[in-house]
């Protein structure tokens, strides 16, 4: 069945330092959408990306989405202590919402 | 607006005890609504989805259950709990081509 897959499973960074994350699905997504869940809270949506070789950005946030639309990366540019957190990429599967087991953020001060 | 209810927060229940685990969407109606289990430090793994009422498609084989007894409400359920049910369930919402509203998240501990 459909797989989304996530690299890597965590990532220590220095403040300041920039940060990505991959993502990848064994069939084509019609969409991808980012997740971030602070540690203790619950996943809250970031962005969503449709279209083929989409890139979007939220402020120290790049999203892109690849030419066949079966891999994303999320890249943050200096990170900071607010970043800390596990970031989820998600692909639609018929009525389900399939997650990417998450990136872990850690930020050394 | 919409909302999402989920409770309790914190639950801790002796192995074999039942469960149920209530979540409340309120400003739409129809919703797709969702169960995911995430163990610590781990991903979501989803348990149930339901895309109607009394529609329940099951992920996963486990001694688990879910409901839906009217549009906006989804029910998890278990008659005797294992230790490897503990985790953190998290009820979400979702509308067409929207984005997953989660609800704050049950966190269950089972001893």
């Amino acid at each position: 069945g459909q797989q989304v897959m996530q690299i890597p499973q965590y990532q220590h960074v220095q403040e300041g330092e920039d940060f990505t994350t991959y993502c990848n699905s064994s069939t084509t997504l019609s969409n991808i959408q980012w997740y971030k869940q602070r540690p203790g809270g619950h996943p809250v949506f970031l962005i969503q990306l449709v279209k083929s070789g989409e890139v979007k950005k939220q402020k120290r946030l790049t999203f892109q989405f690849g030419e066949a639309k079966k891999n994303s990366s999320l890249h943050i540019t200096a990170t900071q202590t607010t970043d800390v957190g596990t970031y989820f990429c998600a692909g639609p599967r018929w009525g389900e919402i399939i997650f990417g087991k998450g990136t872990r953020l850690h930020i050394l001060p | 607006s919409q909302t999402i209810h989920q409770w309790p927060a914190t639950l801790v229940q002796p192995v074999g005890s039942p469960l149920s685990l209530e979540c409340t969407v309120e400003g739409t109606s129809n919703p797709n609504l969702y169960w995911y289990r995430q163990a610590a430090g781990r991903g979501l793994q989803l348990l149930f989805y339901s895309i109607g009422i009394d529609q329940i498609s099951s992920e996963v084989p486990q001694n688990l259950s879910a409901s839906r007894p009217q549009d906006r409400q989804f029910i998890l359920s278990s008659k005797k709990l294992l230790l490897s049910d503990s985790g953190f369930y998290l009820c979400a919402w979702k509308g067409g081509h929207t984005e997953a509203f989660f609800g704050q998240g049950t966190r269950l501990t089972v001893v």
